[in-house]
């Protein structure tokens, strides 16, 4: 069956500090994988999806960014965080009708 | 523009009331749709899809939903609400491999 990891589950980092967040999938390949955040009343916004290795697409600009150096690995990253970046970040696969599988998430808090 | 709509920010019943909640949608065509609940501090659980078919399908836990395509919406609905219920709820559309989630809907369910 598959299934997805995300870790840490918890973080807390410094303002200015980077960032580096892996989620991984198993029982699957060549897999469509997101990344989203939950800001605090502001509901889950779509920040990175990946069709493929290497193949990232953005949805807003900000001071993140993704890679996907294995079909199955997602990386969040970022050089130097900011209060603005704390939030819950879910990473999911799938797509189409058969619906999309979320990890348990990592609440990231910056300060 | 595509937007998904979940017009009630907070529901309140009572334990074994019948629970509706709202989700509209605006696309140009048919999405995949969603429905998902998230447990304080937690991922996010699929609750039922709907992408083809019988427009009232049937989901984990007691729920269902029905698509209806004049009204664009997409209701969740359970006859009898548990307290085990209790939880942020949300609604979600599928289209062109991308997943927009509404704002959300946190039930709370009074004894």
């Amino acid at each position: 069956s598959q299934t997805i990891h995300q870790w840490p589950a918890t973080l807390v980092q410094p303002v200015g500090s980077p960032l580096s967040l892996e989620c991984t999938v198993e029982g699957t390949s060549n897999p469509n994988l997101y990344w989203y955040r939950q800001a605090a009343g502001r509901g889950l916004q779509l920040l990175f999806y990946s069709v493929g290795i290497g193949q990232i697409s953005s949805e807003v600009p900000q001071n993140l960014s993704a890679s996907r150096p294995q079909d199955r690995q997602f990386i969040l990253s970022s050089k130097k965080l900011l209060l603005s970046d704390s939030g819950f970040y879910l990473c999911a696969w799938g797509g189409g009708p058969y619906g999309y599988t979320f990890g348990s998430g990592t609440r990231l808090t910056v300060v | 523009a595509q937007s998904v709509t979940q017009p009630d920010i907070h529901i309140t019943v009572s334990e074994g009331a019948s629970l509706e909640l709202r989700c509209n949608y605006s696309y140009g065509a048919t999405p995949y749709l969603f429905w998902y609940v998230q447990s304080p501090g937690q991922g996010l659980q699929l609750l039922l899809k709907y992408f083809s078919g019988d427009t009232l399908v049937q989901g984990i836990k007691g729920f269902e939903a029905e698509f209806k395509r004049s009204q664009s919406s997409f209701n969740l609905r359970k006859p009898s609400v548990h307290w085990s219920d209790a939880a942020e709820y949300f609604c979600a559309v599928g289209f062109y491999g991308k997943l927009t989630f509404g704002q959300g809907t946190i039930l709370t369910v009074h004894p």
